[in-house]
């Protein structure tokens, strides 16, 4: 029972427009949410988060919203960069714990020049 | 190095052979995490050593899976009786305390049973 899941398994962008990634969960007692960025053989990188009382969270070109009544949340990637094609991961946690925190199956973006 | 380390970065062995698998945390970290990532699935947490409180080993899936970790900092993930399902990634993380944010992750070994 995948509790957090991201359905598409590939997206391509081409380069300046927007990059939207989509994840959903079903646990209702996550309240912590993070996207991470992975380079193929390297480990993943912390890339933003969200506190489940806020609905948006902004750091430069990445942008990260959160529905909770959806169980959804999403990472926009605006403009979209070259150097941004990487496998994305959502993860969500409870109470902030790494010891609950659980992963999706990951994203692959490619931003075409 | 600076970050986290794990070695080997490669491992092929027979079922039911024993694998030990190695991670060098940030220094200074003081937790640390051991994860799988089995083909298209996400991260599975595994164990979590938080300074000198017991470990969290709620994740490991079989009493054949252990890990220890030594003087608060390197860390030993062994796998006895090696199945062909234990064929994954496992990643090593480390951070500052609990914070997530300064959560960070070696490049995995990536583990073939035959």
């Amino acid at each position: 029972d995948q509790q957090v899941k991201q359905n598409s398994p590939s997206l391509s962008v081409q380069e300046g427009r927007i990059s939207i990634l989509n994840c959903d969960y079903t646990n209702s007692m996550f309240d912590y949410f993070l996207w991470y960025k992975k380079y193929p053989a390297e480990g993943p990188t912390f890339l933003i988060s969200i506190s489940s009382i806020k609905d948006k969270n902004e750091d430069g070109r990445f942008t990260v919203f959160l529905n909770k009544s959806a169980k959804h949340l999403s990472l926009h990637i605006v403009p979209s960069q070259p150097g941004d094609s990487a496998v994305y991961f959502c993860a969500a946690s409870v109470y902030g714990s790494a010891r609950q925190l659980t992963f999706g199956s990951g994203t692959q973006l490619t931003v075409l020049p | 190095g600076a970050g986290v380390s794990q070695s080997p970065s490669n491992k092929v062995t027979e079922k039911g052979k024993d694998v030990e698998l190695r991670c060098d945390p940030i220094s200074g970290h003081t937790a640390l995490y051991w994860y799988r990532q089995s083909l298209g699935q996400g991260l599975e947490f595994l164990i979590y050593f938080q300074g000198n409180s017991a470990p969290d080993k709620s994740g490991l899936p079989s009493d054949r899976f252990s890990a220890e970790r030594t003087g608060g900092s390197v860390s030993t993930l062994t796998i006895q009786r090696t199945q062909q399902e234990d064929s994954a990634v496992y990643l090593c993380a480390s951070s500052l305390g609990g914070d997530l944010k300064t959560q960070y992750f070696g490049p995995g070994t990536r583990l073939l049973v035959l």
